[in-house]
């Protein structure tokens, strides 16, 4: 299956500075990449969808300010969590949509996560 | 607006038996995708298995079977012959066919095989 790599898998930072995590389509072209983050015991939570060459959209309650999304490729996306504070500790997943038109529904591939823990 | 419900929190299966996870879904688009996914605790999302809604026929991956009854809008994950290592968490999940719509997932079920 197609491959997503995010990078880092888990990141220590301290409080007030910011962080960027990376979501690379390594053998294909992924127009619309999803970025997700779930809380211990909890289920994926969409917090925006990019497209690529477009401003990101956000999901309701989700600030836009704080988390900076970046699709300025193909395959790369960008999250930067801004003045990261011990309540944005989480697990942040991204998911690519890839361009498989006999299979579009299920096109859909996700990186390996990253485990942000902010002291 | 689409939704995913697994009314399971957690489950308990001996090993080498078979175990159902339950899933039922709402959407009003007429096509779309269901998936299932395990998450162990090192966190990554191991895609399972995939029903489209107009497949005709149960799809089948290995172990796992989704039993996909349409009109009950239910997908459940039928894991055969357990194993120790399909201890993890499963999440049900949908994606509608219009537009670039991202996967919705359900709340999981935690599934603990003992020996």
């Amino acid at each position: 299956g197609a491959v997503v790599s995010q990078h880092p898998s888990w990141v220590i930072c301290k409080s007030g500075t910011s962080v960027k995590i990376e979501c690379r389509s390594l053998d294909f072209q992924a127009t619309t990449m999803f970025w997700y983050r779930q809380f211990p015991k909890q289920s994926l939570m969409l917090m925006a969808t990019s497209n690529e060459g477009s401003k990101a959209t956000y999901e309701q309650g989700v600030e836009k300010d704080k988390f900076l999304i970046n699709h300025a490729s193909l395959t790369l996306s960008t999250l930067t969590v801004t003045s990261a504070h011990p309540e944005d500790s989480s697990f942040y997943i991204c998911s690519a949509l890839g361009v498989l038109r006999q299979a579009f529904l299920r096109s859909a591939f996700f990186g390996q996560g990253t485990r942000l823990t902010v002291v | 607006a689409q939704k995913i419900t697994q009314t399971q929190p957690g489950m308990f299966v001996q090993e080498k038996e078979a175990v159902t996870l339950d899933c039922t879904y709402d959407t009003s688009d007429p096509s779309y995708g269901l998936f299932w996914y395990k998450q162990p605790s090192s966190g990554e999302m191991i895609f399972l298995i995939y029903q489209g809604s107009y497949d005709q026929q149960n799809a089948t991956e290995g172990r796992y079977s989704l039993n996909f009854q349409k009109a009950r809008k239910s997908a459940n994950l039928v894991i055969s012959a357990s194993q120790l290592g399909d201890s993890a968490m499963y999440f049900c999940a949908m994606r509608e066919a219009s537009g670039n719509t991202p996967l919705v997932f359900g709340k999981g079920t935690r599934l603990s095989v003992i020996a």
